[in-house]
């Protein structure tokens, strides 16, 4: 069981918005802001999106967005397009002796 | 360009040791806290083990710690991940990847550890 909790599957149609969600404890998602996103096309390696719950390294399209609220990250995913179907990651920093934890991931599904 | 390149991978028995390697370009590789995360088959991502710049202070999950030991040469741009007492459950994709300022923001391809008999 993954310590952060994501829904197995998304979907949306081309030019959708859709949002994914990251719920930890205050200990980890609540309680520090070192939530990032990582976008994962199969059998490639992990792309950072989104770091420190809201900021998007260069080069990553405004399209995508990331917010916290509680205990609760969020990724959205504006104007949807093909190239975006892949699996998402959260991840943040946890107090709780493990010290960086994910989440189990999901999978995005464009129409 | 940031380039990662893991290697070392392989079939190892249960209770066998692997060693992997990461070699860094393309950055300056000692300014940087490195990681090890990986992928059993399917499932999803997993922090392993990361490293400070100057290699004073190392973190393991608890499920590898007294098994695996992180190790950096700064002189060799490279990031190492000695396994020991594998098990079954080991069996993933490695990667390595750059861990500053609370990102994992570049990637290796990694490298697939099987531990089967």
């Amino acid at each position: 069981q993954s310590a952060l909790t994501q829904p197995a599957s998304v979907s949306g149609s081309p030019g959708q918005s859709i949002t994914i969600s990251c719920t930890g404890t205050n200990r980890d998602v609540g309680g520090f802001n070192y939530v990032s996103w990582y976008q994962q096309h199969p059998g490639k390696a992990p792309k950072l999106m989104i770091y420190e719950v809201s900021n998007r390294p260069s080069g990553v399209s405004n399209r995508f967005s990331g917010s916290k609220s509680g205990n609760t990250a969020s990724l959205t995913i504006s104007g949807l397009q093909a190239e975006d179907e892949a699996d998402y990651y959260c991840t943040s920093y946890t107090n709780s002796g493990i010290h960086w934890v994910f989440g189990g991931g999901t999978k995005l599904t464009v129409l | 360009e940031v380039q990662l390149v893991e290697s070392g991978g392989g079939l190892v028995q249960p209770g066998g040791s692997l060693r992997l390697s990461c070699a860094a370009s393309g950055f300056s590789f000692s300014g940087f806290w490195m990681a090890w995360v990986r992928q059993a088959p399917g499932k999803g991502l997993e922090w392993v083990a990361n490293i400070k710049e100057d290699g004073s202070q190392k973190y393991y999950v608890d499920s590898v710690r007294g098994r695996f030991t992180i190790s950096r040469d700064n002189a060799k741009n490279s990031l190492y991940l000695q396994m020991n007492s594998l098990r079954v459950e080991d069996t993933a994709v490695y990667y390595c990847a750059t861990h500053s300022e609370y990102k994992f923001e570049y990637w290796g391809q990694g490298t697939l550890v099987t531990v089967s008999s």
